[in-house]
């Protein structure tokens, strides 16, 4: 079956870099889109971005000077890159399958911005 | 840019009832990519609807979807327990290119 696992940093510093990967199993990262979405704690969800294996991208306009969403097909995964974070990028960072009407999620990691 | 607001913000019933939850959009979507999600305390959204008014994989079919333009609806029709969520709906095929509802809680 279809299942996404994110990983990296718990803790990031503020104005630091934001970096973590979602590895996919069960599915080729080749021909389907591929999604991040974030929820800051107790609150909604916030589309980041996504992009397609072929590499080609689409930005939240929030978001869009800081984030980059790259693929490796080589490795089944994809990354994402938020620079020059603050508080308000603490949130729980979901991978998803798609770029919307997404079936496939993560279990989505907790990432805090603080000192 | 297309907003979504869905209403009411918290919805209170009782299992056995009927919910219905609204999602407006501040310019017309296309149908084929509005989709409901139902998300429990902790865990990641699941995808109920898509396309407006296609049931996911293993959705039970008291959930329902329907509408068009910028008024979608998503329908339970007897409340079970594990129904008391939240619900997001999600457009992905205007611009921006994908966003979210600010969510409709549904508690007893």
């Amino acid at each position: 079956q279809v299942q996404l696992q994110e990983s990296g940093p718990g803790l990031v510093k503020p104005s630091e870099t934001l970096s973590l990967t979602c590895t996919v199993s069960g599915s080729s990262i080749s021909s389907y889109y591929w999604s991040w979405i974030r929820q800051p704690p107790g609150k909604g969800l916030e589309w980041v971005g996504y992009i397609y294996s072929s590499g080609s991208t689409n930005y939240n306009p929030s978001l869009k000077s800081r984030v980059t969403i790259s693929v490796d097909t080589s490795k089944n995964h994809l990354s994402l890159n938020l620079t020059s974070v603050t508080a308000a990028d603490t949130a729980i960072y979901y991978c998803a399958r798609g770029r919307g009407g997404s079936h496939y999620w993560g279990q989505g990691t907790l990432v805090t911005v603080s000192s | 840019e297309t907003v979504l607001t869905q209403s009411p913000g918290t919805l209170s019933l009782s299992p056995g009832e009927r919910a219905t939850l609204s999602c407006r959009a501040s310019q017309s979507v296309d149908s084929s990519y509005l989709a409901w999600y139902q998300q429990i305390p902790g865990q990641a959204p699941r995808l109920l609807i898509y396309g407006a008014s296609n049931r996911a994989t293993g959705i039970p079919d008291r959930f329902s979807g329907s509408g068009s333009g910028t008024d979608f609806t998503l329908t339970i029709s007897r409340l079970e327990p594990e129904d008391f969520a939240v619900y997001y709906c999600q457009q992905y095929g205007g611009s921006p290119p994908c966003s979210f509802g600010q969510g409709t809680k549904l508690e007893i």
